[in-house]
């Protein structure tokens, strides 16, 4: 079957040092993609999302990468803080039209030492 | 704080109990959601709501049954669960199931099966 899955399942990083999280699909119908943060004891927490006819979003200190060609998707946070540290997780819409299944990739836990 | 809001936070239940798990927004969000999610893992999608309707089942045992009693309020009803049933049980809505849009995830219920 098709799934999304990461490169890393940890990242462990320096407070102020910029982090890249990374994340493969297998999709190609894919048509949207979402990075969420999820805290102990908490739900997903949207960050940001990208759309496949885009190659890259911006936000506040988090950039999205999305690479169509290898089919790799990629979150950067630049200035990584104490209050970043989670598990990150994309997402992607697997079917388009009146269908939206969202599913999640394996996650990444990120530790930013201070 | 979300603007999902779930009720309980916690629920412990027996084998032969029945419970409910609540779930709202007044975010004017037409599409609403349940996922499961084990410890370590992604969340998993159980259910989809497309304007008050049914849309997705993912196979899900019928010991859950959920209800949309109208587009702000989503139900799960529980009975005769297992052990293995024991997860966090995540709320979402969102603007609309066939718009590609970002979920909005409430803080969980997390049930323990006993």
């Amino acid at each position: 079957g098709e799934s999304v899955g990461l490169h890393l399942p940890t990242l462990s990083v320096q407070e102020g040092d910029n982090s890249i999280i990374n994340c493969a699909y297998s999709n190609s119908a894919s048509d949207y993609f979402i990075w969420y943060k999820q805290e102990s004891g908490k739900g997903p927490q949207f960050i940001i999302d990208i759309r496949s006819n885009m190659d890259k979003r911006q936000g506040q200190r988090v950039t999205v990468l999305l690479n169509k060609t290898v089919k790799h998707l990629s979150l950067q946070i630049a200035a990584t803080q104490p209050g970043d540290s989670a598990v990150y997780f994309c997402a992607e819409n697997m079917e388009g039209g009146s269908n939206y299944k969202l599913t999640f990739g394996k996650g990444t836990l990120l530790t930013v030492n201070p | 704080d979300t603007e999902v809001t779930q009720t309980p936070k916690h629920l412990v239940m027996g084998m032969t109990n029945k419970k409910s798990l609540k779930c709202e927004q007044h975010m004017g969000h037409r599409a609403m959601y349940w996922y499961k999610q084990k410890a370590k893992k992604p969340p998993e999608l159980m259910f989809v709501y497309s304007y008050e309707k049914l849309s997705i089942n993912e196979s899900v045992p019928s010991r859950f049954s959920p209800e949309c009693p109208n587009s702000s309020l989503l139900n799960l009803h529980l009975h005769a669960l297992q052990p293995e049933d024991s997860a966090l049980y995540l709320c979402a809505s969102s603007q609309g199931a066939g718009w590609n849009s970002p979920l909005h995830f409430g803080n969980g219920t997390r049930l323990t099966v006993t």
